[in-house]
């Protein structure tokens, strides 16, 4: 079955700190893959995507992610986190439907 | 930039009343989608519409939903007799081609609480 993993319920990093948001599919081919992110209130917005090509691809508000077919990964990084980074991130993996994974909670502590 | 709408933003209903959920969709895009979040959980498929009619719908989009495209900008998901257990976000999407590579943009939701 398709599926996707955010192992990490909750993260909690310190602001300046680097982030790293863990992301695992499971798929019969290579899905195109999604970071979104939804601050409280709000829809979910797109970081960043992956189709083919460069396994690192960047996103909005520095961040990127790296995809690694091997591990079936899909890891979100930012170099040093902002406090305006604290949010809910969403993987999420498409074929003929999108799949999101749980979600991962941000916190970031000054 | 444009982006896309849902109104109310939080919709109280009592167990059993039918509930009629709205999307505004970014204009000049032709494919839309609900999704709902429970509490907790993850983001779920509930059904994608192109071309006035259904496109796919997961196992949750029971007889008891349905969704419409009245005009030519509203986008209307409908619980006719509301359980329990439908509380949860639901997200409205659009999309401007078919194609897994095309993103979807994401409304703010509409959080709907049944008691």
């Amino acid at each position: 079955a398709q599926s996707v993993t955010q192992p990490d319920i909750h993260i909690t990093v310190s602001e300046g700190a680097s982030l790293e948001l863990r992301c695992n599919y499971s798929y019969g081919a290579t899905p195109y893959l999604f970071w979104y992110v939804q601050s409280p209130g709000q829809g979910l917005q797109l970081l960043l995507k992956y189709f083919s090509g460069d396994t690192l691809v960047q996103g909005i508000k520095g961040f990127e992610a790296e995809f690694k077919r091997s591990q079936s990964s899909f890891n979100l990084r930012k170099p040093s986190v902002h406090w305006s980074d604290a949010a809910e991130y969403f993987c999420a993996a498409a074929g003929n439907q999108f799949y999101f994974g749980t979600g991962t909670s941000l916190t970031v502590i000054p | 930039e444009p982006e896309v709408t849902q109104t109310p933003s939080h919709q109280v209903t009592q167990m059993g009343q039918e509930v009629i959920l709205r999307c505004v969709p970014i204009s000049n895009h032709l494919y839309f989608y609900w999704y709902r979040q429970i509490l907790g959980q993850k983001v779920e498929f509930l059904v994608s519409f192109y071309n006035n009619e259904i496109s796919e719908k997961s196992e949750i989009f029971d007889d008891q939903f349905s969704v419409e495209r009245p005009d030519g900008s509203n986008f209307t998901l409908k619980i006719r007799s509301t359980k329990l257990e439908d509380s949860a976000m639901y997200f409205c999407a659009s999309s401007p081609n078919r194609g897994s590579h095309y993103e979807q943009y994401f409304g703010p939701g509409t959080r709907l609480t049944v008691t």
